[in-house]
């Protein structure tokens, strides 16, 4: 079946440190993958997404390239700031109208 | 910017209690959907609404569960009667899919407390 499994947290960093958030996925044919973004106290905002292999989703400084090959889409970030302080969902869709979420990773960003 | 509502942010509610959540999705959106959140783990997906019926269910979605979109605006879940486990934050979503955009826009959530 389809899942999605991200590296647990929380990540801590430093302001100005790089960010990766690991994300594999598991699926039949070709699914569309986002990240999803929860600041706190709010709900899911949508971050980046890929439809195909090789595509590359950009927002506000992160980055997600679909890997097809790995069947990895890993969330990048060269230089965090406090705001980016938030819980990450990865996510895929595969034509069946739903939504799979990983378990969120958690990250804390201090000045 | 068009965005999805959810009301109330906060229900507190006795155990056998009847809830129901409300949601307003983006105006000219076709698919509606609830997502449940249990504190501390992942994000699920309860059901799937489309053309004035559930297109996808999960096992979480008993016979205590319904949804409903009784006017152009409001799409709602229903919980007949709740049990303590159904404590969690509920969001709904909505997707436009004219053109085959596949993107779910979500609302803030209710938190939901059963006691």
């Amino acid at each position: 079946g389809n899942s999605v499994t991200q590296m647990e947290g929380p990540v801590t960093l430093s302001e100005e440190a790089f960010l990766t958030i690991n994300c594999t996925y598991t699926a039949t044919g070709y699914p569309s993958l986002f990240w999803y973004v929860q600041y706190p106290g709010e709900g899911l905002q949508l971050l980046l997404k890929a439809t195909k292999a090789d595509d590359k989703g950009s927002n506000k400084g992160f980055e997600a390239t679909y890997r097809k090959e790995t069947t990895s889409f890993h969330l990048e970030k060269g230089s965090v700031q406090v705001s980016d302080s938030a819980v990450y969902f990865c996510a895929l869709y595969n034509q069946g109208g739903k939504l799979i979420f990983g378990q969120g990773t958690e990250l804390s960003v201090k000045p | 910017e068009p965005e999805v509502t959810q009301t109330p942010s906060h229900q507190v509610t006795q155990m056998g209690q009847e809830v129901i959540l409300r949601c307003v999705p983006i105006s000219n959106h076709l698919y509606f959907y609830w997502y449940r959140q249990i504190l501390g783990q992942k994000v699920e997906f309860l059901v799937s609404f489309y053309n004035n019926e559930i297109s996808e269910k999960s096992e979480i979605f008993d016979d205590q569960f319904s949804v409903e979109r009784p006017d152009g605006s409001n799409f709602t879940l229903k919980i007949r009667s709740t049990k303590l486990e159904d404590s969690a934050m509920y969001f709904c979503a909505s997707r436009g899919d004219r053109g085959g955009t596949d993107t779910q826009y979500f609302g803030p959530g209710t938190r939901l407390t059963v006691l």
